[in-house]
């Protein structure tokens, strides 16, 4: 399968500062692109989906303005959680999809614990 | 709103098929069914898909009703690595049903 990698695997931060977390295609161009968000014992829940060069679409309940999405190339998106707070702590993950194939991939997964 | 049903958890021996079960008694005629794994720790991984027809992998088959309410995946022998949480999702082509929503999963456990 395709890969999607991720940067950092891990981040420990302090309140109130801000993280940037990468999500990289590696041998395929992602026309879209997902950010999914996992709390301990829990499922995975979509925070938003992006479109190469478009602003991302973000789910219910979902700040746009603290989870910043950057989607600039068909190979890199970003996710930046401004002002993070000790409940922003969790599993973040990233899926990449290109079109014309069904298969979603995802990243490892970055570990967020803010402090 | 996962449109999906499946049991908490399941266990099985090394070695023997391990049989996971699906209900999706609302899918429609153009959303396939999706299994991923997340095993401790990672992200999720993709397994197989199918939208009628049985379909079979280098890592497992997926057995579709005929009248595609539910599904079982087949991990024909099973290792201890095989240990995952386990997600059956039903997704469309295009729009907000395209979009992959997890449920809860079932829990495999292998056991030596």
């Amino acid at each position: 399968g395709a890969v999607v990698s991720q940067h950092p695997s891990r981040v420990i931060c302090k309140s109130g500062t801000s993280v940037k977390i990468e999500c990289r295609s590696l041998d395929f161009q992602a026309t879209t692109m997902f950010w999914y968000r996992q709390f301990p014992k829990q499922s995975l829940m979509l925070m938003a989906t992006s479109n190469e060069g478009s602003k991302a679409t973000y789910e219910q309940g979902v700040e746009k303005d603290k989870f910043l999405i950057n989607h600039a190339s068909l190979t890199l998106s970003t996710l930046t959680v401004t002002s993070a707070h000790p409940e922003d702590s969790s599993f973040y993950i990233c899926s990449a999809r290109w079109g014309g194939r069904n298969e979603q991939f995802f990243g490892p997964g970055t570990r967020l614990t803010v402090l | 709103d996962a449109k999906t049903t499946q049991p908490p958890s399941m266990d099985c021996a090394e070695g023997r098929a391990a049989n996971l079960p699906c209900n999706h008694s609302t899918i429609s005629g153009n959303e396939y069914v999706y299994w991923y794994r997340q095993i401790h720790s990672q992200g999720p991984q993709y397994i197989i898909h199918g939208l009628k027809n049985n379909e079979t992998n280098e890592m497992a088959s997926l057995i579709i009703t005929e009248d595609r309410k539910s599904s079982t995946l087949i991990l024909p022998h099973a290792t201890l690595r095989d240990t995952a949480v386990y997600y059956c999702i039903v997704r469309g082509n295009t729009g907000a049903n395209s979009k992959l929503t997890f449920g809860k999963g079932i829990t495999l456990s292998v056991r030596p």
